[in-house]
């Protein structure tokens, strides 16, 4: 069976600062792995997303994720924090068919 | 381009009241499900559809039905309401395929008192 463990309900950066947010998966088959972002009071929005074409993977406003199949992992960085990137980040895995399965999310907390 | 379109935004019921929350989608997209958030638990899947006509439960389908007699439409039904519905309710969109993204509507925030 599939799931997502998102270490850290809770990380707090200082503006300009590295933002590194953990996703693990547990997966039988090679998944396709997704992070989206809301921002309060919104949906979730697509943020990056790998599909087996390259392990380092660009997403919006100057994200990346790496895959790293030996480690079942795929964290989520930014090399330099803003104001704007706090939100809640979830990562998410899918298997060979329909079904999106979600972390339970960590909420980035951005300190000016 | 309206993407998916859920309303209504904001609801508050008493217990043992139904209601139907709606959701619509014009990308064709022929996968609509629907999620409940909760503080800390993440996005649960409550029911998806793979097209018109078929529906299937998800993770926690208790106390909600659908149906799905169009491509653009997938309503959620609450058929008496519980205070443990209380929560935030998102329905989402995906093209056929694994490597297909979901798509968000902006949310329904639910409160049964």
């Amino acid at each position: 069976a599939q799931s997502v463990t998102q270490l850290g309900s809770h990380v707090s950066v200082s503006e300009g600062a590295l933002v590194l947010l953990r996703c693990n998966y547990s997966s039988s088959v090679p998944p396709y792995l997704f992070w989206y972002v809301q921002y309060p009071n919104q949906g979730l929005q697509l943020l990056l997303k790998y599909t087996s074409a390259a392990t380092l993977v660009k997403g919006i406003n100057d994200f990346e994720a790496e895959f790293k199949k030996s480690e079942t992992s795929f964290h989520l960085t930014k090399p330099s924090a803003h104001m704007s990137d706090a939100a809640e980040y979830f990562c998410a895995v899918k298997t060979g068919g329909f079904k999106t399965i979600f972390g339970a999310g960590t909420r980035l907390f951005v300190k000016a | 381009n309206a993407g998916v379109t859920q309303t209504p935004k904001f609801q508050v019921l008493k217990t043992g009241q139904s209601m139907t929350l709606q959701c619509a989608q014009d990308m064709n997209h022929e996968y609509m499900s629907w999620y409940r958030q909760d503080p800390g638990m993440g996005l649960r899947l409550i029911h998806y559809s793979v097209g018109a006509g078929i529906t299937d439960q998800g993770e926690v389908p208790n106390g909600y039905n659908v149906s799905r007699s169009t491509t653009e439409d997938f309503p959620l039904r609450l058929l008496s309401a519980a205070p443990s519905q209380t929560s935030v309710y998102f329905c989402a969109s995906s093209y056929r395929g694994t490597a297909g993204e979901a798509f968000f509507g902006q949310g329904t925030r639910l409160t049964v008192v």
